[in-house]
């Protein structure tokens, strides 16, 4: 079982809001990451650190932080934001790397 | 832009070793910051990390896998390379290296497109 732990699956309506959410306790102490991964594709970093996106990354996503759980957000979701999402972080030790289990994310 | 690509076989017998190498291009892997990576994907499920390695060859492994797992970095060939042995079916996945940015703790910024390795007779 991972030390991160997500919602299987979220739906969104096109063009709302949704919130994806990751917990675990060495989120307390650690940044986290987000990852986009698309079927038959490699994952792609959305979201890192604070709140950072990659360049050509689209600004709609965004993250933030509140004690052991960080969210991604999806301001107006597309229809090519169907995908599956990942977060990521150290474990409790700080010595490894952890992902959370995925969210999988319908745009309806 | 730096790019990674696996490259090995696709297919490996039970109990063999499971060898893979990524290749490192648009960047230096002696260049320090980061370090680099080997992540799983079994078949419709979730993404497991194995290990990474910096470019001293200072290593980091999943506890789970630690005892089969050997990730080591050739610089002069700007690649690093997966060994696990001992494998059976449930080895069976998506292999993906990728570039971890050691600031951040540990995101992940850029992955190979990974490459499916069966365990099978």
């Amino acid at each position: 079982s991972s030390e991160l732990t997500q919602d299987p699956a979220v739906s969104v309506a096109l063009g709302q809001t949704v919130r994806i959410t990751c917990q675990g306790d060495s989120l307390r102490n650690y940044y986290s990451s987000w990852y986009q991964q698309k079927p038959g594709q490699a994952p792609l970093l959305v979201i890192y650190g604070k709140n950072n996106r990659p360049s050509g990354i689209p600004d709609r996503f965004s993250g933030s932080s509140s004690g052991n759980t960080v969210s991604l957000t999806i301001t107006g979701a597309q229809a090519e934001d169907e995908a599956d999402y990942y977060c990521n972080s150290r474990d409790s030790s700080g010595n490894h790397l952890v992902f959370g289990g995925g969210t999988k994310l319908t745009v309806l | 832009q730096v790019q990674l690509q696996e490259s090995g076989p696709g297919l490996v017998k039970p109990s063999q070793t499971l060898s893979l190498t990524c290749t490192v291009s648009g960047g230096s892997i002696s260049s320090g910051g980061y370090y680099w990576s080997w992540i799983r994907q079994h078949p419709g499920k979730g993404l497991e990390w194995i290990g990474f390695i910096y470019y001293s060859g200072s290593t980091f492994y999943n506890p789970s896998l630690k005892s089969r797992v050997t990730i080591s970095v050739d610089t002069s060939k700007n690649q690093f390379s997966l060994k696990l042995s001992s494998v059976t079916a449930a080895d069976t996945a998506v292999y993906y290296c990728a570039r971890v940015r050691n600031e951040f703790d540990w995101c992940l910024d850029y992955w190979g497109q990974g490459t499916l390795v069966t365990v099978s007779s």
